[in-house]
């Protein structure tokens, strides 16, 4: 079964609007860590944030935030004020603390494309 | 400091041959991992080294596919012989000892005809 859900396959906005990009977990560990990860054309996966289950704060860098909830087990990603830079493929994953070390689990991805 | 990086960027073979896919992680780095996004869908894990032993090979397919990490440095990952559902990109990961961020290299896209 499935264990990171990205139910968005594509998001198309124009540049300046903000989009957001759910992403929905399963696991059964009380430790795990959850991380985005976005492929921009050029192909490789470039490292965003990482967040353990214990916390629960969320987290801003620029223009990028994230919302992070226990409750309805889901890492939701919000580009704010979007650029055509951000037209990539958006990946979230989840690495468990009960699995083999650093294993990840990654949701299907979300294209978002942003035009001028 | 140079990223993680693989070879090659693309490859194209026939039904039934093999091909060798590399990746070297970055410097300094003991866990190597193998992962695999086929057609659209998630990316998923193949295997997982610890310097050259391997920690965990719960996702290799099937016993055509073999990784190696001699030396505990570089890793290839060969098919053998290939089959049509083997194409996808295959993506390397390394981290650093402690810490369980990856990074990533730009992946190798193959296709099987």
């Amino acid at each position: 079964a499935q264990k990171v859900t990205q139910a968005q396959t594509e998001i198309s906005v124009v540049e300046k609007e903000d989009v957001t990009l759910d992403c929905v977990y399963e696991t059964r560990d009380t430790t795990y860590y959850l991380f985005w990860y976005k492929q921009p054309p050029s192909g490789e996966l470039v490292f965003l944030i990482r967040r353990n289950s214990f916390d629960e704060q969320n987290e801003i860098s620029g223009r990028y935030s994230w919302n992070f909830q226990k409750s309805t087990s889901s890492f939701n990603f919000t580009i704010t004020a979007s650029q055509v830079v951000d037209s990539a493929v958006y990946f979230c994953a989840l690495s468990e603390a009960s699995d083999s070390w650093g294993k990840f689990q990654f949701g299907a991805g979300t294209q978002v494309v942003v035009t001028p | 400091e140079a990223g993680v990086t693989q070879f090659p960027s693309h490859s194209v073979i026939e039904k039934g041959q093999t091909v060798t896919l590399r990746c070297d992680p970055i410097s300094g780095h003991d866990n190597l991992y193998w992962y695999r996004r086929v057609m659209g869908k998630e990316i998923k894990f193949l295997l997982h080294f610890v310097k050259e032993s391997k920690q965990d090979e719960s996702g290799m397919p099937n016993n055509r596919f073999l990784a190696e990490r001699t030396g505990g440095t570089y890793s290839t990952l060969k098919v053998q012989p290939a089959e049509l559902e083997d194409s996808g990109v295959y993506f390397c990961a390394s981290v650093l000892g402690g810490t369980d961020t990856q990074y990533f290299g730009p992946g190798t896209r193959l296709t099987v005809l």
